[in-house]
C-alpha cells in the first residue's frame, strides 16, 4: 500500500493564481482531512470529510475549497492564492472513530 | 476538545528513556489522550493513544495519572531518530467532526549521543 498520497511535493505560485492540491489514499479510510503547517506552529485543520459527498470546515477555511467525489481522493483547491497561504499542507486518512489517522509526506507550498 | 500543555523543549541521553509530560487539566471523562511526533517536517506519525488505562505498543508507553488530568509519553531507549516534535491531544473520539485533531505547540525533543 502506497498509504496517503499528497502532489506536488514543492509549488510556487504567484498572488491570485489558483490550484488543486492532491490527495489520494489507497487504505479505504472514510475519514479525509487537509491541515496547514505554518513555520514554528502545530497544524491546523482547513477542511475534513466522513465520506464521499460529505465535507465540512475545519478551523482555517477560509480560502480553500473540498470536495470528495471517491472515498480514495481528497483534492484541496486554492481559489486565489494569496501570501498568507505560504505554508505546508498534509492531508490525513482514518478508518474510523478515534482511530490513528495517517499523513501524507505534506505539499510545500509557497506564494510569491 | 481539552487544552494541553507540553515543555516547549526536552534533551535526552541516546539510550536513556525519555519522559514527556502531558498536562490537561480540564479533560472530561470522555475524552481520549493521543501522542503523535512530526520527524523534521514529515507528516505526523500516530504513536499511542489511551483513555485511563495505562498502556504500551511497540513504539512507546503512555501512562495517565488516576485523576486524568495528566499524562506522559515514554520511549523506553531513545536513539536519535526519535528527535522529533511530539504532540499531545486529546479528543472526544466519537462526534460528528469526523477524526479532527487538534494540535498546540507540542514539545521538541532532543536526543543527543
Amino acid at each position: 500500500n502506497a498509504g496517503v498520497t499528497q502532489t506536488p511535493k514543492f509549488q510556487v505560485l504567484k498572488t491570485g493564481q489558483s490550484m488543486t492540491l492532491q490527495c489520494a489514499q489507497d487504505m479505504n479510510h472514510e475519514y479525509m482531512s487537509w491541515y496547514r503547517q505554518d513555520p514554528g506552529m502545530g497544524l491546523r485543520l482547513i477542511h475534513y470529510s466522513v465520506g464521499a459527498g460529505i465535507t465540512d470546515q475545519g478551523e482555517v477555511p477560509n480560502g480553500y475549497n473540498v470536495s470528495r467525489s471517491t472515498t480514495e481522493d481528497f483534492p484541496l483547491r486554492l481559489l486565489s492564492a494569496a501570501p498568507s497561504q505560504t505554508s505546508v499542507y498534509f492531508c490525513a486518512s482514518s478508518h474510523g472513530w478515534g482511530t490513528e489517522a495517517f499523513f501524507g509526506q505534506g505539499t510545500r507550498l509557497t506564494v510569491v | 476538545d481539552a487544552k494541553t500543555t507540553q515543555p516547549p523543549s526536552m534533551d535526552c541521553a541516546e539510550g536513556r528513556a525519555a519522559n514527556l509530560p502531558c498536562n490537561h487539566s480540564t479533560i472530561s471523562g470522555n475524552e481520549y489522550v493521543y501522542w503523535y511526533r512530526q520527524i523534521h517536517s514529515q507528516g505526523p506519525q500516530y504513536i499511542i493513544h489511551g483513555l485511563k488505562n495505562n498502556e504500551t505498543n511497540e513504539m512507546a508507553s503512555l501512562i495517565i495519572t488516576e485523576d486524568r488530568k495528566s499524562s506522559t509519553l515514554i520511549l523506553p531507549h531513545a536513539t536519535l531518530r526519535d528527535t522529533a516534535v511530539y504532540y499531545c491531544i486529546v479528543r472526544v473520539p466519537l462526534n460528528n467532526a469526523g477524526n479532527m485533531l487538534t494540535f498546540g505547540g507540542g514539545t521538541r525533543l532532543m536526543v543527543k549521543p
